[in-house]
């Protein structure tokens, strides 16, 4: 099993749709988690970070883990072409230290007009 | 703030040749990490430093790559020699103080392909 695994995509979505986008990891030890936006060719940046159970929102963007289940995701609101891109969701595995970031595959979305 | 800088942005060699790539954190960063993404897949850490020292470096292929984090600021990642599977993008990030509520700053990468 895959320390931090996502769903696999790719997953296209209209314009104006919510894109769901999931990811689960192995640790239960885990407590910080995050989900990164990579476009095409570029370095991955962070637009969520979450460490308790429930949802986050900022804006567009929620963010929702539920650590009994071991299961973290991201909403993103009213879907827009500018949000294709891939999304990473990374752990602070249990028992690291030092803010160690561990990353799923990525999960690429399309919203297409 | 100036970013985290990386340099060369793409780089091609041949294989069982060597290369090196380095890294500028952001001032101040005191944790830097080097990762390798692979095509379709995630990033996946190399090594990480705190200021000078290696606080793990358990997934780098130490037979043939080796890093350094001079005076605790500069780094540079070396491969000798190169395979094939070492194709890739190598992230740099620096943090401000690795702490698990300190967020990683990316550098655009170096694009490696080895021929």
């Amino acid at each position: 099993q895959k320390e931090v695994e996502q769903n696999s995509g790719p997953l296209s979505v209209p314009e104006g749709a919510i894109a769901s986008l999931n990811c689960t990891y192995s640790d239960r030890g885990s407590q910080s988690f995050f989900w990164y936006r990579q476009y095409s060719g570029k370095s991955p940046e962070l637009i969520m970070s979450i460490y308790s159970n429930g949802d986050k929102e900022d804006g567009r963007f929620t963010a929702q883990l539920n650590k009994a289940s071991q299961y973290v995701s991201l909403l993103i609101r009213d879907s827009q072409p500018s949000d294709s891109a891939t999304y990473l969701c990374a752990v602070i595995l249990g028992g690291t230290s030092y803010g160690k970031l561990t990353f799923g595959q990525g999960t690429i979305l399309t919203v297409h007009p | 703030e100036a970013g985290v800088a990386q340099s060369p942005r793409y780089k091609i060699i041949e294989k069982r040749q060597s290369v090196a790539f380095w890294c500028n954190p952001i001032s101040g960063h005191a944790t830097l990490y080097w990762y390798q993404q692979i095509l379709g897949q995630g990033p996946k850490l190399l090594i990480q430093f705190q200021n000078n020292g290696v606080v793990d470096d358990s997934q780098l292929p130490k037979d043939r790559f080796s890093a350094e984090r001079l005076k605790g600021v500069d780094s540079t990642l070396k491969i000798q020699p190169a395979k094939l599977e070492d194709s890739a993008v190598y992230l740099c990030a620096s943090s401000f103080s690795g702490t698990n509520n300190s967020p990683l700053h990316f550098g655009n990468g170096t694009r490696l392909t080895v021929t």
